[in-house]
C-alpha cells in the first residue's frame, strides 16, 4: 500500500491552456474524491467516484472541468481554458466505503499566469 | 445540508502547553462521521481520527484526546504538552447521508503554530 498519488506535483501553465492531473488512489478503495484548496480554506469538494461511476458533481465544477475514472482504477481531471481563478491545490483523496476515513494525495499544485 | 465550523483561525502557544481546537457541526441526520485531519507544511492531509455518531466515548491517543459531544454538536480536539512538531492547520469534517452520500464536508481549519 503506497498511499494515494498525484501527479505531477506542481503545474504552471499560461491562461487558456489545458491541463490534466492524474491520481492513483489505494489500490482496494472504491471511493474516489476531488477537492480544490485555496490559501486559508478548507478543501472544497469538486466530484466523486464510486468505483468508475461519477456520482456528485458540486457546483463548483464547471462545464471547463471534466474527471474521468476508467475501470475504476486512477482518475484523471481536466480543466480546459484555464483561468486565473483556477490557481489553486487540487486535492485527490479515496477511501474503502462510503463512510470510512479518506487518504489524501499530496495534491497538484496548479499555477496559471 | 451539512456544516462545519471551526472558529479558531489561528492559535500560538509556546511548547509544552495543552491547547484545545474547536470544532461544531450541523447536520439533520442522527447517522454521521467526524473526523480530524492535519495539514503540516509540507502540504498532504494526514488523518488523524473518526467518529461515528452513536460512539460518545471520548478518545485519547497518546498526547492526543477527542471531545465529542452530541449536546453541544462539538467534536473538539486537545493537545497535551505540545510540541514544535505539531505546528499545522488542522480540519474538523463531517459526512452524512443528508450531504451527500456521505461526502466529508470540511471546516476552514484551525492554524496552530508552537513556538519553541
Amino acid at each position: 500500500d503506497t498511499g494515494v498519488s498525484q501527479n505531477p506535483r506542481h503545474k504552471i501553465t499560461k491562461r487558456g491552456q489545458n491541463v490534466t492531473f492524474r491520481c492513483d488512489p489505494i489500490s482496494e478503495h472504491n471511493r474516489l474524491y476531488w477537492y480544490r484548496q485555496t490559501l486559508g480554506q478548507g478543501p472544497e469538494f469538486l466530484t466523486y467516484f464510486q468505483n468508475e461511476a461519477q456520482l456528485e458533481k458540486s457546483r463548483l465544477l464547471s462545464d471547463r472541468f471534466s474527471a474521468e475514472r476508467p475501470k475504476g482504477s486512477f482518475s484523471t481531471l481536466e480543466i480546459q481554458r484555464t483561468e486565473q481563478g483556477d490557481s489553486a491545490m487540487y486535492l485527490c483523496a479515496s477511501s474503502l466505503l462510503p463512510h470510512t476515513e479518506a487518504f489524501f494525495g499530496q495534491g497538484t499544485r496548479l499555477t496559471v499566469v | 445540508a451539512q456544516k462545519v465550523t471551526q472558529a479558531q483561525t489561528e492559535i500560538s502557544v509556546v511548547e509544552k502547553e495543552d491547547v484545545t481546537l474547536d470544532c461544531v457541526y450541523e447536520t439533520r441526520d442522527t447517522t454521521y462521521y467526524l473526523f480530524w485531519y492535519k495539514q503540516p507544511p509540507s502540504g498532504e492531509l494526514v488523518f488523524l481520527i473518526r467518529r461515528n455518531s452513536f460512539d460518545e466515548q471520548n478518545e485519547i491517543s497518546g498526547r492526543y484526546s477527542w471531545n465529542f459531544q452530541k449536546s453541544t454538536s462539538s467534536f473538539n480536539f486537545t493537545i497535551t504538552a505540545s510540541q514544535v512538531v505539531d505546528s499545522a492547520v488542522y480540519f474538523c469534517a463531517l459526512s452524512s447521508a443528508s450531504g451527500g452520500s456521505y461526502i466529508p464536508t470540511f471546516g476552514r481549519g484551525t492554524s496552530l503554530i508552537v513556538h519553541p
